[in-house]
């Protein structure tokens, strides 16, 4: 109940179109669901968050849709560029202070020019 | 922008050896986590740690590990007797609160 599942594992998209990434949860005591961004070597980066009691967040090419219902979640990102190639791991947590955030296994996202 | 720092950013030693992982949080935050990403998979939770008490652990954090917020400024990962299995990526995160964890850059143990 604790497990954050994602796909797809890996992503190839050519260069301007959509990456479309997806998560699916089971614990509804999660609250908040943090995407992040992680280059290689590099620690994970937050790239866009959302709460359960909107739909949809767009933060310029990102856009995270969420489903309460069918608890699941997804990443849009537009006009994918080479600059996106990354790892891309899906959280979430009961966003209470000091509580783990639950990874899902990440999408490894290559952009292709 | 404030950032969460890490070091050593790589660490080697010995089986059975004991190492220590240091971090500085960003200055105001509160709550404190050491994660840990073996390589190729998944991020996990050790520890959260508030008010110089653990808050949460998981299964992984067992009596080799140890936290501590020695001063006013850094936080640390204490692993008291390596194995080859604690060879991973480390990254201590911080938040304010509720909402997001700020990762710093990790430490890679490797453990021969």
């Amino acid at each position: 109940q604790q497990q954050v599942k994602q796909s797809p594992q890996s992503l190839i998209v050519q260069k301007g179109g959509i990456s479309i990434i997806n998560c699916a949860y089971e614990n509804t005591a999660f609250d908040y669901f943090p995407w992040y961004q992680q280059f290689p070597g590099k620690g994970p980066a937050l790239l866009i968050a959302i709460r359960p009691d909107v739909s949809e967040k767009k933060e310029g090419r990102f856009t995270i849709s969420f489903n309460k219902s069918a608890k699941q979640f997804s990443l849009h990102i537009m006009d994918s560029q080479p600059g996106d190639s990354a790892t891309y791991f899906c959280a979430a947590t009961p966003n209470q202070a000091g509580t783990a955030l639950i990874f899902g296994k990440g999408t490894t996202l290559s952009v292709s020019s | 922008e404030p950032e969460v720092t890490q070091t050593p950013s790589h660490q080697v030693t010995q089986m059975g050896q004991e190492v220590i992982l240091r971090c500085v949080p960003i200055s105001n935050h509160l709550y404190f986590y050491w994660y840990r990403q073996i390589l190729g998979q998944k991020v996990e939770f050790l520890v959260s740690f508030y008010n110089n008490e653990i808050s949460e652990k998981s299964e992984i954090f067992d009596d080799q590990f140890s936290v501590e917020r020695p001063d006013g400024s850094n936080f640390t990962l204490k692993i008291r007797s390596t194995k080859l299995e604690d060879s991973a990526m480390y990254f201590c995160a911080s938040s304010g609160g509720v909402g997001t964890q700020y990762f710093g850059p990790g430490t890679r143990l490797t453990v021969l």
